[in-house]
């Protein structure tokens, strides 16, 4: 009964460093996505993936770069991360591209020194 | 882009009391949807409405969607404890996901 799992919950990375965050689901959804949150704001949609095969930018995508692993797996990977993508990071997933994003992961707190 | 206005920003209220809030945007959208985020949680969808007018509930939730189509509404009656947390609107335009605009959310806090 997972849902959708992001790992890892924290990180602490330097100006410069890359990483690759990870979510999973197990619902058989097709729609992945990733999304940041800032504090006070809502969410923005970095990059999302329609189906198996597919991604597109969303609002924020610059300094992103997304794999579509299989149908279960979307990971998020930041190649020279910057301080201004210090942020919490949710994967979510829906059905279909046309339903809504109704199951979120918990959240990634990337601190960016 | 499209910009959501979520109001109030927080809200203090009492047990048993009722609450409302709205979201509205400059553009016109086809879908609305309200979220609940608890701390250190992802959001959870309570609600969506796709036709204006439209008026759904969700036990002591129920939410709307404005005729203009260019605002909605949440509604709690009866606060509890448990309702503490930021509520979320997002807007669509068009039948993809992918396109949802956030607001900033309405953080409530409910006094026992």
């Amino acid at each position: 009964n997972a849902g959708v799992t992001q790992t890892p919950k924290f990180q602490v990375l330097k100006t410069g460093q890359s990483m690759t965050l990870q979510c999973a689901q197990d619902m058989n959804h097709n729609s992945m996505y990733w999304y940041r949150q800032d504090p006070g704001m809502g969410l923005r949609l970095i990059y999302y993936s329609a189906s198996e095969g597919t991604t597109d930018k969303g609002e924020v995508p610059n300094g992103y770069n997304v794999s579509r692993l299989n149908k279960r797996e979307f990971s998020l990977r930041l190649e020279s991360a910057a301080p201004s993508q210090t942020s919490v990071y949710f994967c979510a997933s829906s059905e279909t591209p046309e339903s809504q994003p109704q199951h979120f992961g918990d959240g990634t707190r990337l601190s960016i020194l | 882009g499209q910009q959501l206005n979520q109001s109030p920003q927080s809200m203090f209220i009492q047990e048993g009391e009722d609450v409302s809030m709205n979201c509205t945007s400059s553009s016109i959208f086809n879908t609305w949807l309200w979220y609940k985020q608890d701390p250190g949680e992802g959001p959870v969808l309570l609600i969506a409405l796709y036709k204006a007018g439209e008026l759904t509930s969700n036990g002591r939730l129920t939410a709307q969607f404005g005729i203009t189509r260019k605002d909605s509404f949440l509604n709690i009656s009866a606060s509890i404890p448990s309702d503490v947390g930021i509520y979320f609107c997002a807007g669509q335009l068009n039948t993809n996901a992918g396109k949802s605009t956030f607001g900033d959310g309405t953080t409530l806090t409910v006094k026992p």
